[in-house]
């Protein structure tokens, strides 16, 4: 069966670091990818996803993922992180019948 | 704008009742969705529903029950049977061509046991 998983239930990163958050998941076929993002008590917009091609996916908000098959990962990145980006974020693989499975989450916190 | 309409925000429910969850979408959509959103545990699928008057369990569909009798209403019912229904629920929609996974979430209600 398709999973996901985020190893880091919490991270803090200083405003203006860098940022990589981990997804890594369980899939036989080639995966359709998500990263959404979730603002507390609001519902999810997406990020970025991946189907197929450029394994460098450009996303909103200046984030980026890169797919790798080798290390079944599909790891989100931004260079600069602002303080609006303190959110909670979900890795996604599409499991068919435009089915979705998540990650548990990873909870963001940015400090000044 | 179209979009996806969550209601009530906030929901309390003793225990022993049943009570509904409404989930209303304006984008034409044929795919619906709810989600379970627990800490800790990401969101885990309820039910789904591809098109009018047909409908899917998903994950953990126990306690649980959902109608499809029109294309933009996906109402869930909580009932007695949950035993552990507090939580964030989610419903989602999105259109019906394999493989596309353009999903559309609602801002979710949040009910509570009292």
């Amino acid at each position: 069966a398709q999973s996901v998983t985020q190893p880091d239930i919490h991270i803090t990163v200083s405003e203006g670091a860098s940022l990589e958050l981990r997804c890594n998941y369980s899939y036989g076929a080639t995966p359709y990818l998500f990263w959404y993002v979730q603002s507390p008590g609001q519902g999810l917009q997406l990020l970025l996803k991946y189907f197929s091609g450029d394994t460098l996916v450009q996303g909103i908000k200046g984030f980026e993922a890169e797919f790798k098959r080798s290390q079944s990962s599909f790891n989100l990145r931004k260079p600069s992180v602002h303080w609006s980006d303190a959110a909670e974020y979900f890795c996604a693989v599409g499991a068919g019948g435009n089915k979705l499975v998540f990650g548990a989450g990873t909870i963001l916190r940015v400090k000044s | 704008d179209g979009g996806i309409t969550q209601s009530p925000k906030y929901l309390f429910r003793k225990e022993g009742q049943n009570v509904t969850l409404s989930c209303e979408q304006n984008l034409n959509h044929d795919a619906m969705y709810w989600y379970r959103q627990d800490p800790g545990q990401g969101l885990r699928l309820i039910y789904y529903s591809q098109i009018v008057n047909d409908f899917q369990k998903g994950d953990i569909a126990e306690g649980y029950s959902v109608s499809r009798e029109k294309k933009e209403s996906f109402p869930l019912t909580v009932t007695s049977a949950q035993k552990n229904p507090t939580a964030f629920y989610l419903c989602a929609s999105s259109i019906n061509v394999l493989d596309n996974y353009g999903y559309t979430f609602g801002s979710g209600t949040r009910l509570t046991v009292v």
